[in-house]
């Protein structure tokens, strides 16, 4: 059991720059979660692929935020114009189907916005 | 809408004491699970229980279980016998399960616990 992992660990980017995080998920996952975390807070649902389609997307999400999910595997986040705001922890998770099935989190990306 | 709340922002507690962390949650679905989750300094966040609304016992998963109130949409964790590796930030969530619901979790804000030797 590999886990879910992300890349890279840590991403410091000037502002304006822009960015793009990976997830490869637990392999027989088929949904797969993108959730931000700032110091002190819980993390907060930005968006959820099942397979290769994205299902939902928070509406706190700016346009300048995109995932992907080529062919339901590996997963990316693309921040474009990074801002300040931004800084945070970026953390993934996949999990099999079904109300009881749990999220399974990676270690996370912490972005620093200069 | 799903909400979760949880009203303690720290909590201290003696090593091999129990203690009780609150969270109260808010759904109009009849169907919804509830999970508790772990967080270390080291930030990984560690799946540790689960209870369904439709469960007619509290969960239990070795020092760990939940005072599930269905009435008071309260789902409280319950950690026995404390140890110094327990102290962590601890979050609340749930997954609304009904019809046309999506499979996200909703988390709390957390609740820093400390445990004293």
């Amino acid at each position: 059991d590999t886990g879910v992992s992300q890349d890279p660990r840590h991403k410091i980017t000037k502002r304006g720059q822009n960015v793009t995080f990976r997830c490869d998920p637990i392999s027989e996952h088929n949904r797969l979660y993108w959730y931000r975390q700032t110091l002190g807070q819980g993390p907060e649902f930005l968006t959820y692929f099942q397979n290769e389609a994205q299902l939902e997307k928070s509406r706190l999400l700016s346009d300048r935020f995109s995932a992907e999910r080529p062919k339901g595997s590996f997963s990316t986040l693309e921040i474009q114009r990074t801002e300040q705001g931004d800084s945070a922890m970026y953390l993934c998770a996949s999990s099999l189907g079904g109300i009881r099935s749990p999220l399974h989190f990676g270690n996370g990306t912490r972005l620093t916005v200069t | 809408a799903q909400k979760i709340t949880q009203t303690q922002p720290g909590m201290f507690v003696q090593e091999k004491e129990a203690v009780t962390l609150d969270c109260t949650y808010d759904t109009s679905d009849q169907s919804y699970g509830l999970f508790w989750y772990k967080q270390p300094s080291s930030g990984e966040m560690i799946f540790l229980i689960y209870q369904g609304s439709y469960d007619e016992q509290n969960a239990t998963e070795g020092r760990y279980s939940l005072n599930f109130q269905k009435a008071r949409k309260s789902a409280n964790l319950v950690i026995s016998a404390s140890q110094l590796g327990d102290s962590a930030m601890y979050f609340c969530a749930m997954r609304e399960g009904g019809g046309g619901a999506t499979n996200k979790l909703i988390f709390g804000t957390g609740t820093l616990l400390a445990v004293q030797p």
